[in-house]
């Protein structure tokens, strides 16, 4: 399967560090974006490309990518940051889009 | 400012075809590519499939191949995605989303606010 696998939930206290993690066995063929969804809203890119941030999007939000496996880190974290977390792939063999199974993080 | 504004809450019977439309404003309709992605309740965001912002081609989702259908009304700056045979699985937040160019290329960059399908008897 060319899914994405994320951890389900993500616990972090105020101002620490939060990372969410996602892998796929063809991961390292594509590019990863993340997006974050507050409950009852639309998704919103927070990183594109793997490691960049569009403009308006806080600087504690940053990306990394390491072979199969890319990583959102949210460092001091803030309660407005709780939502879910999705990350997103683009296959370029096939030309098609796979997602990851959304990670939500709770700010304690 | 951009803007994708989708069409309403719809609710189907199994069986039935649905179509939802999305009408964007704020920049130049082409050659921006737009996808559909839904999201059942508590699961994944799904990808259904996406239209090419130059030449109007479509590819979608082996999951979708033969139900799902995306076309566009260049001058009315819309796309439409029309699922067919729907069945309660299909149950879900129906979102379109602009693919970005350049540097956002592979990223969507906008989405609208979601278009809720209900399939039940």
């Amino acid at each position: 399967s060319s899914d994405l696998t994320q951890p389900p939930s993500v616990s972090v206290s105020p101002g620490q560090t939060a990372s969410i993690t996602c892998s796929g066995d063809k991961l390292g063929d594509k590019y990863a974006c993340w997006y974050q969804q507050r409950p009852g809203q639309s998704p919103v890119v927070v990183i594109f490309q793997d490691d960049n941030r569009p403009s308006g999007i806080p600087e504690r939000f940053s990306g990394s990518r390491s072979g199969n496996t890319a990583t959102l880190t949210i460092s001091g974290t803030q309660a407005m940051d709780e939502a879910d977390y999705h990350c997103q792939a683009w296959d370029t063999n096939s030309a098609s889009v796979v997602f990851g199974g959304g990670t939500k993080l709770t700010v304690l | 400012q951009v803007q994708l504004v989708q069409s309403g809450a719809e609710m189907k019977k199994p069986g039935a075809s649905v179509r939802v439309s999305c009408k964007a404003s704020g920049y130049t309709f082409t050659p921006y590519s737009m996808h559909w992605v839904r999201q059942a309740p508590g699961q994944r965001l799904e990808w259904l499939g996406w239209i090419n912002g130059g030449n109007g081609n479509t590819k979608y989702s082996q999951k979708f191949q033969g139900r799902v259908t995306i076309t566009r009304d260049t001058p009315a700056s819309t796309v439409y995605m029309e699922l067919n045979s729907l069945r309660s699985e299909d149950t879900a937040v129906y979102y379109c989303a602009r693919e970005g160019l350049g540097g956002y290329s592979y990223t969507h960059d906008y989405w609208g606010q979601g278009t809720l399908v209900t399939v039940s008897s």
